[in-house]
């Protein structure tokens, strides 16, 4: 059965500081793996999505890494803004059932001005 | 509409009561997806919906839970005898074909008393 971690649960930064979130998964057999944000009562924003066959995507200032072989996925965060505070969620879709997205429970994260 | 839409966006309601969800897909998109979320964890899978048929109905908890999706377009969630444990945000999310990104809508706050 495949988990998905996140650490940490919640993280409180100082606004321009670079940040790491973390995300783990039992089962290398994925399809993707998708980070998501998703701001308080709202649905989920998608930011990026790295093919089983990537080590990384790259999206404004953030970047995604993926790492198969050992089950872990980062979310680099460069010059925290106030406006980045919101929960990431990561979430994987296994190679036999593509369609179904395993999440982890997120990040909350709080950007201070 | 530009994205994907859910009515209610909040339900209040008394244990052992029938609810409907509502969820408007973006236009188009022939895959379907409900999820549900529980304070403080990610979203966990429901059902998954090809057209109009239930692909994968597996994450539904009980017999209390159905979904339709009689035109292909929008989809109803259906919970009979509501329990307390009910209470969640429920997250409808659509996409062009599976194995594409999914969309996801603002979600129905649903509270059990």
């Amino acid at each position: 059965k495949q988990e998905v971690t996140q650490i940490p649960a919640a993280l409180s930064v100082p606004e321009g500081e670079n940040l790491v979130l973390n995300c783990s998964f039992t089962d290398s057999a994925i399809y993707n793996l998708q980070w998501f944000r998703q701001d308080p009562g709202k649905g989920l924003t998608s930011l990026l999505l790295i093919q089983s066959s990537q080590r990384e995507q790259t999206s404004g200032r953030l970047n995604a890494s993926l790492d198969k072989s050992s089950g872990r996925s980062t979310l680099y965060i460069a010059a925290s803004q106030p406006g980045d505070s919101a929960t990431y969620l990561c979430a994987v879709r296994r190679m036999d059932s593509s369609y179904k997205l395993i999440f982890g429970s997120g990040t909350r994260l709080l950007v201070r001005p | 509409g530009a994205g994907v839409s859910q009515t209610p966006s909040n339900k209040v309601t008394e244990k052992g009561k029938y609810v409907e969800l509502r969820c408007d897909p973006i236009s188009g998109h022939t895959a379907l997806y409900w999820y549900r979320q529980s304070l403080g964890q990610g979203p966990e899978f429901l059902i998954y919906f090809q057209g109009t048929g239930a692909a994968d109905d597996s994450g539904l908890p009980n017999d209390r839970f159905f979904a339709v999706r009689p035109e292909g377009s929008v989809s109803t969630l259906k919970i009979q005898r509501t329990e307390r444990g009910d209470s969640a945000v429920y997250l409808c999310a659509s996409s062009l074909i599976d194995t594409e990104t999914q969309y996801f809508g603002p979600g129905t706050r649903l509270l059990v008393l």
